[in-house]
């Protein structure tokens, strides 16, 4: 079955850290770009980080110098590594293909004390 | 930084026609995509390269552009139909991703 299976959400405080992962199966993972979104509770959709498949990643200026993007082609794994966490990182992550053609179902990060 | 404008919401009878718009200066230049997301679930994308429809998306959704604004037209809407709508595109280096903010479908 073609799937994104997101893990990795949580509970955590202010200026902690948190690891988000993206299983793939189902598709040729290597050969795609792959994207995490998230959207706040109640709120939009918002673009946070894209990995090309030769590694090279890129931001949104929101969370630029404290989320770190990354990809284990062997393990089918993408991966959001979180530092310095704030309220306002409070989502729901997505994890989606280059195309946005396929989307997983989503890991609440909630940042509280 | 680059921006997509939405309506906060678009509202028709069933078998009506709904359009909701998307406007941003480099759509011009760049494809749209739109997702249809409904409560609880994640987006699905409806529409890509501006007019092209995936697999398993019914006739009833299609997408036209002009100069910097793009719309999502679905034809005969159906209640099932209601939910947040959703533009995106590439920021003019191709390396950033934008949204548009949403628009609420509402068919009744």
């Amino acid at each position: 079955e073609v799937q994104l299976v997101e893990s990795g959400g949580g509970l955590v405080q202010p200026g902690g850290s948190l690891r988000l992962s993206c299983e793939a199966a189902g598709f040729t993972f290597n050969k795609h770009d792959m994207h995490w979104v998230r959207q706040a509770p109640g709120k939009g959709l918002e673009w946070v980080s894209v990995i090309g498949t030769a590694g090279d990643p890129y931001y949104a200026d929101s969370v630029k110098g404290r989320f770190t993007i990354s990809r284990e082609n062997a393990k089918n794994s993408l991966y959001l590594q979180m530092n310095s966490l704030r309220a306002g990182d409070t989502a729901v992550y997505y994890c989606t293909t280059g195309n946005f053609d396929l989307w997983g179902r989503g890991t609440l990060v909630t940042v509280s004390s | 930084s680059y921006e997509l404008t939405q309506p906060s919401s678009v509202s028709v009878s069933p078998g009506q026609t709904a359009r909701i718009t998307c406007s941003g200066d480099g759509l011009a230049k760049k494809y749209a995509r739109w997702f249809q997301q409904k409560p609880g679930q994640a987006p699905v994308l409806v529409i890509y390269k501006d007019n092209e429809r995936p697999s398993g998306i019914p006739e009833r959704f299609s997408g036209s552009s002009s100069g910097t604004i793009v719309t999502l037209t679905i034809s005969g809407a159906q209640v099932e139909d209601e939910a947040d709508y959703y533009c995106s595109s590439v920021a003019g280096n191709n390396l950033l991703w934008v949204f548009g903010g949403g628009t609420k479908l509402t068919v009744l």
